[in-house]
């Protein structure tokens, strides 16, 4: 069962670039979500998608934009890189947009930008 | 808004220890509640979940009450074992929301 699959596991960035990072879900999921994870601050919600063709701002935003590619895929581009954004980034999937609902997560991605 | 707060850690025990983390939310409605856990160089993954007041979730031999009367869902273990080594997050869904709140995490080393 691969559940969430999130890639680069590991990425290193200078400033000012640019990259997206993936992820997909085979569990016929509706809604996905990017969040990022710093020292002391728990889990910071950065966009959702409550369901196909739909795309959200959750708390941290900036610096960030995303595609809901299609009911599977959900990705999480940086267009400018900057040092506040090295952080781990999970991505996670949800079966409905009811948020009783177990959350599913990636193993992550750690980013770094110097 | 709602919010969660859960004990700053990290928390050191020895193995065969009680466990006890705390975590009190304040939300609206009438939300559930869930232990996340985040063993090292993993994602989160769901430890339990309760959704209702006096429900109690328990998986692992962790058990956490849903105490509406004092907003808390602490989690508890009678008896740790290193591989309970790891990061819990208490977290919070409302229905009708689409986004779920997470406490800060509480790291836990059990020592053998």
């Amino acid at each position: 069962n691969a559940g969430v699959t999130q890639t680069p596991k590991f990425q290193v960035l200078k400033t000012g670039q640019s990259m997206t990072l993936q992820c997909a879900q085979d569990m016929n999921h509706n809604s996905m979500y990017w969040y990022r994870q710093d020292p002391g601050m728990g889990l910071r919600l950065i966009y959702y998608s409550a369901s196909e063709g739909t795309t959200d701002k959750g708390e941290v935003p900036n610096g960030y934009n995303v595609s809901r590619l299609n009911k599977r895929e959900f990705s999480l581009r940086l267009e400018s890189a900057a040092p506040s954004q090295t952080s781990v980034y999970f991505c996670a999937s949800r079966l409905s947009w009811a948020d009783n609902t177990e959350a599913f997560f990636g193993q992550g991605t750690r980013l770094t930008v110097v | 808004g709602d919010s969660v707060t859960q004990m700053e850690g990290p928390v050191t025990l020895s193995e065969e220890a009680f466990l006890t983390i705390n975590c009190t939310y304040t939300a609206t409605g009438y939300p559930s509640l869930f232990w996340y856990v985040q063993y090292p160089g993993e994602g989160l993954q769901l430890l339990l979940k309760a959704t209702k007041a006096d429900d109690k979730g328990s998986n692992k031999g962790f058990e956490a009450t849903y105490r509406k009367e004092t907003t808390s869902f602490h989690l508890e273990k009678g008896s740790v074992q290193v591989s309970d080594s790891a990061v819990y997050f208490c977290a919070l869904g409302n229905t009708g929301g689409f986004k779920t709140i997470f406490g800060a995490g509480t790291r836990l080393f059990v020592k053998a």
